[in-house]
């Protein structure tokens, strides 16, 4: 079946400093990955949309400088946590739609990224 | 716009008890319905999904869910739960119009099965 990795699993970092996250799809190519955030006991919340090789797409109130994404492959999507500080720390989840064109398409989820800010 | 209601935020069911966790929407438009389930610290995996045809969609480790278009619901139900049922349960819709469009997550439905 089709596997997204993340990677770190797990990272806490010192406030003001950048933290980056991988999501990779490893058995297939993703046209487009999602990330979102999770706080304790809560929904996912989207907070944006990457298509590989273009800018990506910000939902309402996310900050596209503070959260930075580049969909640099087909198998690779990096969400960078810029100046980070202790009310980002929630975990982060991506997503990835194989690239089949359809509508139908599965979105295949990460196993997440624990980001706790000291 | 679209919404989901999952009705139920915990559910607690002895073990081999049947369960369903229940699920309402909101759409203007037609949508494609999944549920997803959470293990602790992990990601989401998928259960099963509605995109067209029968009704009663069945999924992996023995879950089933039945689109109601009227009642506009899309409950799960597993008739004999397992202790390693134990986890958050969520369902999430995508409409079908206008691409691809992003899935939007009800709150979740934590099921605690005991023995």
């Amino acid at each position: 079946g089709a596997v997204v990795s993340q990677h770190p699993s797990w990272v806490i970092c010192k406030s003001g400093t950048s933290v980056k996250i991988e999501c990779r799809s490893l058995d297939f190519q993703a046209t487009t990955m999602f990330w979102y955030r999770q706080f304790p006991k809560q929904s996912l919340m989207l907070m944006a949309t990457s298509n590989e090789g273009s800018k990506a797409t910000y939902e309402q109130g996310v900050e596209k400088d503070k959260f930075l994404i580049n969909h640099a492959s087909l198998t690779l999507s990096t969400l960078t946590v810029t100046s980070a500080h202790p009310e980002d720390s929630s975990f982060y989840i991506c997503s990835a739609r194989p690239g089949g064109g359809r509508l139908t398409d599965t979105q295949y989820f990460g196993p997440g990224t624990r980001l706790t800010v000291l | 716009a679209q919404s989901v209601t999952q009705l139920d935020s915990q559910v607690p069911v002895f073990e081999e008890a049947p369960v369903e966790l229940r699920c309402n929407y909101s759409s203007s438009v037609s949508v494609y319905l999944f549920w997803y389930v959470q293990y602790p610290n992990q990601g989401l995996q998928l259960l099963l999904k509605y995109l067209s045809g029968s009704t009663l969609v069945k999924g992996i480790n023995g879950f089933e869910a039945e689109f109601n278009k009227s009642q506009t619901s899309f409950h799960l139900r597993k008739p004999s739960v397992h202790i390693s049922d134990t986890a958050e349960y969520f369902c999430a819709v995508r409409r079908l119009s206008g691409g691809y469009n992003k899935l939007i997550f009800g709150a979740g439905t934590r099921l605690a099965v005991h023995p």
